[in-house]
């Protein structure tokens, strides 16, 4: 079982140009978030999803757009890059969005702007 | 508003416990979680409470005060292979989760 899948893995990106981060999950969960990760800071939500068909703003999302045409993908876009976008971006996944329950998440998108 | 305080580093002796104290503020509390992350790697589940106590797994023991807005992760027997960060998570009352920076743990042998 794969779990959560993201690509790439690692990727340079000039200042202004599109890129979109791909996550894919198999665990069927009904919901789906996009997380940064900054040294020093915590964990902040970019986009979120209860369920496929629905996206919902996190706690930083401008400059950043998200999709969910169906229950595995959950593709984060930046329309033109910021070099303040330098960030690993993290996709997870959980059983249900209301309630406690455990995250589970991909190993993680390293990305720079240059 | 809401906040979350955990210290940003730890160093402790292998085989030997350590304690990582984190502090919450938020509105409403639907629970309090631990995650490990070593690094290059992506945060996995260890714990969560949402009652006042001590739960055991293992090694691993998570403690929650919700009066004190206070939990602490305790790690026994370390071994060299503990060391990592570990996230403090609290959900507030819209279940959205605010996380702590991380503490580092560093194990010496």
């Amino acid at each position: 079982i794969a779990g959560i899948t993201q690509a790439p893995t690692s990727q340079i990106l000039a200042a202004g140009r599109r890129m979109t981060l791909r996550c894919t999950q198999d665990m069927r969960h009904n919901a789906m978030y996009w997380y940064r990760q900054d040294l020093g800071l915590g964990l902040r939500l970019i986009h979120y999803s209860n369920t496929a068909g629905t996206t919902g703003k996190g706690e930083v999302p401008d400059g950043y757009s998200v999709s969910r045409a169906n229950t595995d993908d959950f593709p984060l876009t930046l329309a033109s890059a910021v070099p303040s976008q330098t960030s690993v971006y993290f996709c997870a996944s959980s059983a249900l969005l209301e309630g406690a329950e455990e995250l589970f998440f991909g190993e993680g998108s390293r990305l720079t702007v240059l | 508003g809401q906040n979350i305080d955990q210290p940003t580093e730890m160093t402790a002796t292998e085989g030997a416990i350590v304690q990582i104290n984190c502090t919450y503020q938020t509105s409403g509390f639907n629970g309090l979680f631990w995650y490990q992350q070593h690094a290059g790697e992506a945060p996995t589940f260890l714990s969560y409470n949402v009652l006042d106590g001590l739960e055991e797994k293992g090694r691993f023991s998570s403690f929650l005060s919700r009066s004190k807005g206070y939990s602490y992760l305790l790690l026994k027997e370390l071994q060299m292979k503990d060391s990592a960060s570990y996230l403090c998570a609290a959900m507030d009352s819209n279940y959205q989760l605010i996380w702590g920076a991380g503490t580092k743990l560093i194990i010496k042998p």
